[in-house]
């Protein structure tokens, strides 16, 4: 079946530091990518996507690429904030077939960003 | 509402005693999706809705636990004879159609505690 797997966590940054967050997927054909970030407190909130090989989804100065050949969706950031530290969760949709919408995450990575 | 609506924010129950979660899906949102999420771990998808089709319930971990929707609207989930085990976050999330290029916005979930 589907699956999504993060990097370990949690990851410990200073402000002002380069993010990356390793997620790579196994899925049946062209699945949509996620990545979806969770506030102390808070709901899940979306926070970038991407639908077809080699989109970049975009946000809040956070980026993801599919690379359809790595069968990744690596979440990067060049300089982090305090206001960044959340739970990541990158998840896939299937293309089609009776997993049609549903999504699969991955357990979730922690950061936290000091001052 | 403005957005996915569940209550009660949290609920603590004694082991073997049933419970009844709701969702308020944004107006309009023809699927509604349930998952989990236990403790340290990514969310695990429970069941999904959409319109008047046959929901389905691939995820459900067990026939203690049941959902139900009336037409485009609020849906219950139920865990009869709650165990231990059971205890996490559920989360709604709705969409304004099925597939994986449509978003899924999600409530703030109901935090379930078995005693």
């Amino acid at each position: 079946g589907d699956s999504v797997t993060q990097m370990e966590g949690p990851v410990t940054l200073s402000e002002e530091a380069f993010l990356t967050i390793n997620c790579t997927y196994t899925a049946t054909g062209y699945p949509s990518l996620f990545w979806y970030v969770q506030y102390p407190g808070e709901g899940l909130q979306l926070l970038l996507k991407a639908t077809k090989a080699d989109d970049k989804g975009s946000n809040k100065g956070f980026e993801a690429t599919y690379r359809k050949e790595t069968t990744s969706f690596h979440l990067e950031k060049g300089s982090v904030q305090v206001s960044d530290s959340a739970v990541y969760f990158c998840a896939l949709s299937a293309a089609g077939g009776t997993s049609y919408g549903k999504l699969t995450f991955g357990q979730g990575t922690i950061l936290t960003v000091h001052p | 509402g403005a957005g996915v609506s569940q209550s009660p924010s949290n609920k603590v129950t004694e082991k073997g005693k049933d419970v009844e979660l709701r969702c308020d899906p944004i107006s309009g949102h023809t699927a509604l999706y349930w998952y989990r999420q236990r403790l340290g771990q990514g969310l695990e998808f429970l069941i999904y809705f959409q319109g008047n089709s046959a929901p389905d319930k691939s995820g459900l971990p067990s026939d203690r636990f049941s959902a139900e929707r009336t037409g485009e609207s609020v849906s219950t989930l139920t865990i009869q004879r709650t165990q231990q085990e059971d205890s996490a976050v559920y989360l709604c999330a709705s969409s304004f159609t099925s597939g994986g290029k449509n978003i899924q916005y999600f409530g703030a979930g109901t935090r379930l505690s078995v005693l």
